[in-house]
């Protein structure tokens, strides 16, 4: 079955502890991207990648880190976690990143708790 | 640049009638995509339609269909024959080719069906 995972689904964190979210496709898709939601706000993309070790920042970097090792894999980390930084979280993936119909796969979410 | 307005926080619809969720845009880009996604209270996104900024035939997925005014900057969701499954979060978004592949989310619509 084609489809984007993230772990964990739920976290709860107190601030300055270093997290990881982890995010898989099996699409073989060549661009991913995370994203956060907020209330009243919609989704604000924080960074995407274009490619295996190609990154770049979205709207909202700052704060966050990802990396782009293996093709399959785009981990999100956050170094020290804020309470600014309690969000719902997607990660997303799709064949490439032209602006032709390519259908944008979302993970499930990760919600995300930093007190 | 691109930016995407939903003027309508809430909507409320009797099952089995049509609705009509309004999205307008911005963008400088020549060439771009549009997209509908729904969101559920379990929290997941979940694609539901695409149009393209040169494809000249509304798209229809369905009992959805995206009505599409290039003149007016406008790509509204119609959804015929509501169900109340179709209760959920509707987040109208835009991706241009100077995006490289982001996509930029309206603030969304809350849809309620009403038996």
């Amino acid at each position: 079955e084609a489809q984007v995972t993230q772990n964990p689904r739920y976290l709860i964190t107190v601030t300055g502890k270093k997290l990881t979210v982890t995010c898989s496709q099996n699409m073989n898709h060549e661009y991913m991207s995370w994203y956060r939601q907020d209330p009243g706000l919609g989704l604000r993309q924080i960074y995407y990648s274009m490619n295996v070790e190609v990154t770049d920042k979205g709207d909202v970097p700052e704060g966050y880190k990802v990396s782009r090792k293996e093709k399959r894999n785009f981990p999100l980390i956050l170094e020290s976690p804020s309470p600014n930084q309690t969000s719902l979280y997607f990660c997303a993936s799709s064949l490439e990143s032209s602006a032709g119909s390519y259908e944008q796969y979302f993970g499930p979410g990760t919600r995300l708790t930093v007190t | 640049a691109q930016k995407i307005t939903q003027t309508q926080p809430g909507m409320f619809v009797q099952e089995k009638e049509a609705v009509t969720l309004d999205c307008t845009y911005d963008t400088s880009d020549q060439s771009y995509g549009l997209f509908w996604y729904k969101q559920p209270s379990s929290g997941e996104m979940i694609f539901l339609i695409y149009q393209g900024s040169y494809d000249e035939q509304n798209a229809t997925e369905g009992r959805y269909s995206l009505n599409f005014q290039k003149a007016r900057k406008s790509a509204n969701l119609v959804i015929s024959a509501s169900q109340l499954g179709d209760s959920a979060m509707y987040f109208c978004a835009i991706t241009g080719w100077t995006s490289y592949g982001k996509l930029t989310f309206g603030q969304g619509t809350i849809l309620t069906v009403h038996p």
